[in-house]
């Protein structure tokens, strides 16, 4: 499985955009790129997923580029109740589980 | 997404006994993966568990210590044996989503003493 590396913390304020930018170097064709929320005394929660250029849902965009060695976690004007640890994989789910790196530990201030 | 009660959420137990961890899911689901995560690290993957097999258990994971049952689709527990202080940790449970990612259960933190 393709290993990633992502920064161990993050700040930010409130109202900010804040991008988490990930690498996974030796991702395979057919790996989708993952990002899961993870609060304290809680399971991680999936975000978003996408496999090239740009996802986007209600909470977060996502953008991969051409040769999907990196992707970037994009949070539109952060709130305090989005510090958490967030987690970036990569692979194919099934019967695979999924294989956590460190994460970003991303803390929002007032 | 499917929703996934574990049980319980928390424990405190002697060192040299065991605990088991129940994860119950709303809907049927193939494979059920159990996770730990020691204090302030990341999740680990300790196995997957079918309905009907053996679980396959991950490097560094065996099944007389982490002892896995599944017999049915949506239900699985793990035993923690023969516990000790470095099993101090929090167990997750997860199911793949219809979807997209993974559902995770909130987790059973455990603390041996």
């Amino acid at each position: 499985l393709a290993k990633t590396t992502q920064p161990i913390s993050m700040d930010s304020y409130e109202g900010q955009e804040v991008n988490i930018t990930c690498s996974h170097n030796n991702i395979a064709t057919n790996d989708y790129i993952t990002w899961y929320q993870q609060f304290p005394s809680q399971g991680p929660r999936f975000i978003i997923q996408g496999y090239k250029t740009k996802v986007t849902n209600e909470v977060a965009s996502l953008f991969i580029p051409a040769d999907r060695k990196s992707s970037t976690l994009s949070l539109p004007r952060v709130s305090l109740s989005d510090t958490a640890v967030y987690y970036c994989l990569v692979g194919r789910g099934g019967a695979d589980g999924l294989t956590f790196g460190k994460g970003t530990h991303l803390i929002i201030q007032p | 997404s499917a929703v996934i009660s574990q049980k319980p959420s928390r424990d405190i137990c002697q060192r040299g006994t065991s605990l088991t961890i129940q994860c119950q899911v709303d809907s049927q689901v193939t494979m059920m993966f159990w996770y730990r995560q020691q204090p302030g690290q990341s999740l680990t993957l300790i196995a997957t568990a079918n309905q009907g097999s053996e679980a396959t258990y991950e490097s560094g994971f065996v099944i007389d210590k982490f002892p896995i049952s599944r017999p049915n689709l949506t239900f699985s527990t793990l035993t923690v044996s023969n516990m000790s202080p470095e099993d101090s940790s929090i167990y997750l449970c997860s199911v793949e989503g219809e979807g997209y990612g993974y559902t995770f259960g909130s987790g059973t933190r455990l603390t041996v003493v």
